[in-house]
């Protein structure tokens, strides 16, 4: 799996678009860009993934770029429910003969402020 | 929505108990994981399962098994629980193919005492 680069933390104001950017300058044609976020003491929560194109649906936004070596993922309307930690992951799939593993990286703690 | 539903939130075992950690998914997905994870660890795949009856190991198998006898239903079982054994338990489930998702469940919080 390629590497993956995040801030270890942010803050952002409630009901504000909180903006959270990733680094993968070595990932491969196949790779998949993944989301997933973790709140203490739950089990990670995917968000979105997407390949090439941005992509959208009713939680986030995905912005990767042309070149496919960075990527941010956008949460419109930050609400405090939202603090978590939020992983970048790069990857084919999951399944048969890929190994996976699920490697979190460093992560960015998102906090979002009243 | 995908819902992978983990038996039990928390448990507290003996040395030496048998354990048994239950995960069903609703969604009808073939792959099913179990991981562990610990703190400057991560994410640790203990079992992975393609299909009913149909298991591989993962990275740390060792003292624990896995039992798949319907498509929804994964199974995690300590032999003999032990404390290195403390940890949290997930869950997890995909449909096969490039750029899948893989859904976790809300966890098991294992001690074992």
């Amino acid at each position: 799996d390629a590497k993956t680069t995040q801030p270890t933390s942010m803050d952002c104001a409630e009901g504000r678009a909180a903006n959270l950017p990733c680094n993968h300058s070595t990932i491969s044609g196949n790779e998949y860009v993944y989301w997933y976020r973790q709140i203490h003491s739950q089990g990670p929560q995917y968000i979105i993934h997407g390949l090439k194109n941005n992509e959208t649906n009713e939680m986030a936004s995905l912005i990767i770029t042309e070149d496919r070596k960075s990527s941010t993922l956008i949460l419109p309307h930050a609400t405090l429910r939202d603090t978590a930690v939020y992983y970048c992951i790069v990857r084919v799939a999951w399944g048969r003969d890929t190994g996976n593993q699920f490697y979190f990286g460093t992560g960015t703690s998102l906090t979002v402020i009243p | 929505d995908v819902k992978v539903t983990q038996s039990s939130r928390y448990l507290v075992k003996r040395t030496g108990e048998k354990v048994f950690l239950e995960c069903v998914q609703d969604m009808d997905h073939e792959n099913m994981f179990w991981y562990r994870q610990d703190p400057g660890l991560g994410l640790r795949l203990i079992y992975f399962s393609y299909d009913v009856k149909m298991k591989e190991k993962g990275d740390i198998p060792e003292g624990y098994s896995v039992s798949r006898e319907k498509k929804e239903r994964f199974s995690l079982i300590l032999e003999s629980a032990s404390t290195n054994q403390t940890s949290m338990y997930l869950c997890a489930s995909s449909l096969p193919g490039k750029g899948n998702t893989i859904y976790f469940g809300e966890g098991s919080w294992l001690t074992v005492v």
